[in-house]
């Protein structure tokens, strides 16, 4: 079946202008994760939902940053008022089972995030 | 300290060479481990997990050291095609948080 799809795979943003990543989860997956991956870094956790519920968003860098998933499916990671240091690949991931079961994440491709 | 640390490399290695990863973290109540494969501008895919008992799978071993807080990758017989960063992960999880931390990842080159 299909994997986690990411949209768009490319975005450039210039400073100060909001942005808006899409995600599409493996159908059927209850968690869903972000990250944030620098160049030559590991990713960095941002947010994780259980359905839609936002379970955890202690990795938001700030609150420009704000994430959603009102049906338990598609997220949607939106960045207000972007900044340069915002420049980097945006990761979501998804796993079939529930919070505390070491199930796979299994990552989109990423969007390639460009603040100029 | 950061949580969890790996030697970014890189490691340069022969074709049929033996190499290991460590990687080490600082919270002693994490409960689940894992190493991540991520190839140049791709998205991390799961190598294999890693467990108390130490686990392999073909070239690969993974083992856990609860005491000394660190996991290791051992790959045998090295191919091109390993070539890669390794990147291990770790998870806390409690009530009402989710703690999954990646290590910034160790680049390895084989070389033929």
């Amino acid at each position: 079946g299909a994997g986690v799809s990411q949209s768009p795979r490319y975005k450039v943003a210039k400073r100060g202008q909001d942005v808006a990543l899409r995600c599409d989860p493996i159908s059927g997956h209850v968690s869903l994760f972000w990250y944030q991956q620098a160049l030559g870094q590991g990713p960095e956790f941002l947010t994780y939902f259980q359905n839609e519920a936002q379970l955890d968003k202690s990795g938001l860098p700030s609150d420009r940053f704000f994430a959603e998933r009102p049906e338990g499916s598609v997220s949607t990671l939106k960045i207000q008022r972007t900044q340069q240091e915002d420049s980097a690949v945006y990761l979501c991931a998804s796993r079939g089972g529930l919070q505390g079961v070491s199930y796979e994440q299994y990552f989109g491709p990423g969007t390639r995030l460009t603040v100029t | 300290r950061k949580e969890v640390e790996q030697d970014p490399g890189p490691f340069n290695v022969p074709e049929g060479a033996t190499v290991a990863f460590n990687c080490t973290y600082s919270n002693s109540a994490s409960q689940s481990f894992f190493w991540y494969r991520q190839d140049c501008r791709k998205e991390p895919k799961l190598l294999m997990s890693v467990y108390s008992s130490g686990n392999e799978d073909g070239r690969f071993t993974a083992q856990l050291n609860r005491a000394s807080q660190y996991i290791s990758l051992l790959i045998r017989d090295s191919k091109l095609s390993d070539s890669a960063t390794y990147l291990c992960v770790v998870i806390h999880s409690g009530a009402g948080s989710y703690q999954l931390t990646f290590g910034k990842g160790t680049k390895l080159s084989v070389i033929p």
